[in-house]
């Protein structure tokens, strides 16, 4: 079964709007992380946001924020504001606990911002 | 401020040719990876090393060694390569601060083997 999944392969957003782009996750863990990252045509990774999950505040950084649905497996990016610079690949990641360094990848959304 | 640093950024190999890719890093980071991604499969951990001298398998670890040189730098060794082994290699390492974690990821690796 898949740990990260995003039912989204493509999204497009009007610019200056806010977009959501979903995540759920799959884990027994009472202790795990979740991230998303930012892939740009450029290809390089660019980390956006973490969530712990015994964090009990949804994440922010900036113009996104992460909606920390956890009884529902689920954290979804939310982004504010939409730029053109946006466009991008962003992957949904987690982190499970009890030390484990693997960190598990969704398959990404591709978000498009139309001017 | 050079972050994670790869080599080469692409690279064709005939299959069965070995070869080595290089990562390092300048933030003292414990932790090292090594991904590949592949169209539609998002990305997949081939080997991780938590800290100098350790390292583990990961998801796809077939076909690949690695090497922790130092706190420094986490090589990727394939052997002999296959066709199956062409895709964007990143490698990575991660920092946990005030209760976040963060992971920096290298520019990446275009790797066709033919």
């Amino acid at each position: 079964a898949q740990k990260i999944t995003q039912t989204q392969p493509g999204m497009f957003v009007q610019e200056k709007e806010a977009v959501t782009l979903d995540c759920t996750y799959d884990t027994s863990d009472q202790s795990y992380g979740l991230f998303w990252y930012k892939q740009p045509s450029s290809g390089e990774m660019i980390f956006l946001i973490y969530q712990g999950s015994y964090d009990e505040q949804n994440a922010t950084e900036g113009r996104y924020s992460l909606n920390f649905q956890k009884a529902r497996k689920s954290a979804n990016l939310v982004i504010s504001a939409s730029q053109l610079g946006d466009s991008a690949m962003y992957f949904c990641a987690m982190r499970e606990g009890g030390g484990s360094e693997k960190l598990v990848f969704g398959k990404g959304t591709k978000l498009t911002v139309n001017p | 401020n050079a972050g994670v640093t790869q080599t080469p950024k692409f690279q064709v190999l005939k299959t069965g040719q070995s070869m080595t890719l290089q990562c390092a890093q300048d933030m003292n980071h414990n932790s090292m990876y090594w991904y590949r991604q592949d169209p539609g499969m998002g990305l997949r951990l081939i080997y991780y090393s938590a800290s100098e001298g350790t390292t583990d398998k990961g998801e796809v670890p077939n076909g690949y060694n690695v090497s922790r040189l130092n706190k420094r730098e986490f090589s990727l060794r394939l052997e002999s390569a296959a066709p199956s082994q062409t895709s964007v290699y990143f490698c990575a390492s991660s920092v946990w601060t005030d209760k976040n974690e963060k992971l920096f990821f290298g520019s990446g690796t275009q790797l066709s083997v033919l």
